[in-house]
């Protein structure tokens, strides 16, 4: 998996909206740009993905880069609930491969 | 919905003894599971890649003897870590994968403690 870059830790304060960026320089066309989050003592869970265009889901929005070199993932209004480890990775659509975890950037809400 | 189980939730266990995790697709059917290792503050780590009546194929420095790892249904796969030690105690989460490409489901871990 093509490798990605994010910052260890980000603090928001509830109910604004949290923007988290995530860098892959190295990203090839056939990369689609996952993300997951992993909320404490629990397993990951989808969060949303895309490859060219902005996505819009029930749970966050997924900005792109025009060179796809870098996308941000955005919740809209935070709340106590999305204190998690958001997690950016790449997946080669041609691959029906595992999912490597980096780093990943830990979330803290503030009340 | 695509809901993945593991069983137990969290288990402790004496330094020595073999301990067995199971993890299931409760309503679809999982050709490939994956099992990850996470250690406290860290990412999760990829362990092995367990397809169904095959063997699994493990990650670069996983012990394949220590960590048996069984894919005997479609909706089942079960990790026994033998003769546990310490070192050991760890948060293991499997994954399955539902069935295009990009539908994969984690599972919601098991905590090991060994004592």
């Amino acid at each position: 998996d093509a490798k990605t870059t994010q910052p260890n830790s980000m603090e928001s304060n509830e109910e604004e909206p949290v923007h988290l960026p995530c860098n892959h320089s190295t990203i090839s066309g056939t990369d689609y740009i996952h993300w997951y989050r992993q909320l404490p003592s629990q397993g990951p869970e989808y969060v949303i993905h895309g490859l060219t265009s902005n996505v819009n889901n029930r749970m966050a929005s997924l900005a792109i880069a025009e060179d796809r070199k870098s996308s941000t993932l955005i919740l809209h209004r935070a709340t106590l609930r999305d204190a998690a480890v958001y997690y950016c990775i790449l997946r080669d659509m041609n691959r029906d491969d595992k999912i490597i975890f980096g780093k990943g950037t830990r979330l803290h809400i503030l009340p | 919905g695509a809901v993945v189980s593991q069983h137990p939730s969290w288990v402790i266990c004496k330094s020595g003894t073999s301990v067995k995790i199971e993890c299931r697709s409760l309503d679809f059917q999982a050709t490939t599971m994956f099992w990850y290792r996470q250690f406290p503050k860290q990412s999760l780590m990829l362990m092995a890649t367990s397809n169904e009546g095959s063997k699994a194929t493990y990650e670069q420095g996983v012990e394949k003897d220590k960590f048996l790892i069984n894919h005997a249904s479609l909706t089942l796969s079960t990790l026994t870590v033998t003769s546990a030690h310490p070192e050991d105690s760890s948060f293991y989460i499997c994954s399955a994968k539902k069935g295009g490409p990009y539908e994969q489901y984690f599972g919601p871990g098991t905590r090991l403690t060994v004592t």
